[in-house]
């Protein structure tokens, strides 16, 4: 099966830096790659996603960037503000068949420091 | 839009007694729900998929006897949590699939079984 390796676990950064959180995925096969925001306590949140066919998607201050060859892809925040931090996950969705639910990396608690 | 509840947010059981968890999609219709499962600090995980009008697909590793799944509508599917024990205490949180591939993930439910 598909298994999501995320780094690193924990990141601090000053507010008004750029954090970048790296992902690689083990399954040539997906094809969907979503970023979920969870805050302590509340639903995870999609904030960006990207498909296999884009290289890049942007908005706003997130970014994603995707490398099929080297089966990896990264979130990008710029000018971090302190609601900015939170806990992200990164996930590929399995290809095919009846189950294709969504296989999460283990998060990064992003830390952003006043 | 995109709107998922889920109830009860929160249930305390004793061991050996059955729990049902309602997730709904309230603004949309989907024929997929997932259900996924969060320890603290930690992933999600996830247990089954669910596709309406159809038997779930678990996870490696997830007893289907023991984590009932039916999804009877295109809004409303739930998880049964069978003579739950202590180590069922969990984070179960669902997610209902609209269009081809974004999840909206519902609020959650904290179980614990004494």
């Amino acid at each position: 099966g598909e298994n999501v390796e995320q780094h690193p676990s924990t990141l601090s950064v000053q507010e008004g830096d750029s954090a970048v959180i790296k992902c690689t995925y083990s399954d040539s096969a997906s094809n969907y790659f979503p970023w979920y925001k969870q805050e302590l306590g509340k639903r995870p949140q999609l904030i960006i996603d990207i498909r296999s066919n884009v290289g890049e998607k942007k908005d706003q201050r997130i970014a994603v960037t995707l490398n099929k060859t080297a089966k990896h892809f990264s979130l990008h925040i710029t000018e971090t503000q302190p609601e900015d931090s939170a806990v992200y996950f990164c996930a590929a969705r399995k290809a095919g068949g009846g189950a294709d639910g969504l296989t999460f990396g283990k998060g990064t608690h992003l830390i952003i420091q006043p | 839009g995109a709107v998922v509840s889920q109830h009860p947010s929160w249930v305390i059981c004793k061991s050996g007694t059955s729990v049902k968890i309602e997730c709904r999609s309230l603004d949309f219709q989907a024929t997929t729900m997932f259900w996924y499962r969060q320890f603290p600090k930690q992933s999600l995980m996830l247990m089954a998929t669910s596709n309406e009008g159809s038997k779930a697909t678990y996870e490696q590793g997830v007893e289907k006897d023991k984590f009932l799944i039916n999804h009877a509508s295109l809004t409303l599917s739930t998880l049964t949590v069978t003579s739950a024990h202590p180590e069922d205490s969990s984070f179960y949180i669902c997610s209902a699939r609209r269009g081809l591939e974004t999840q909206y993930f519902g609020p959650g439910t904290r179980l614990l079984v004494l």
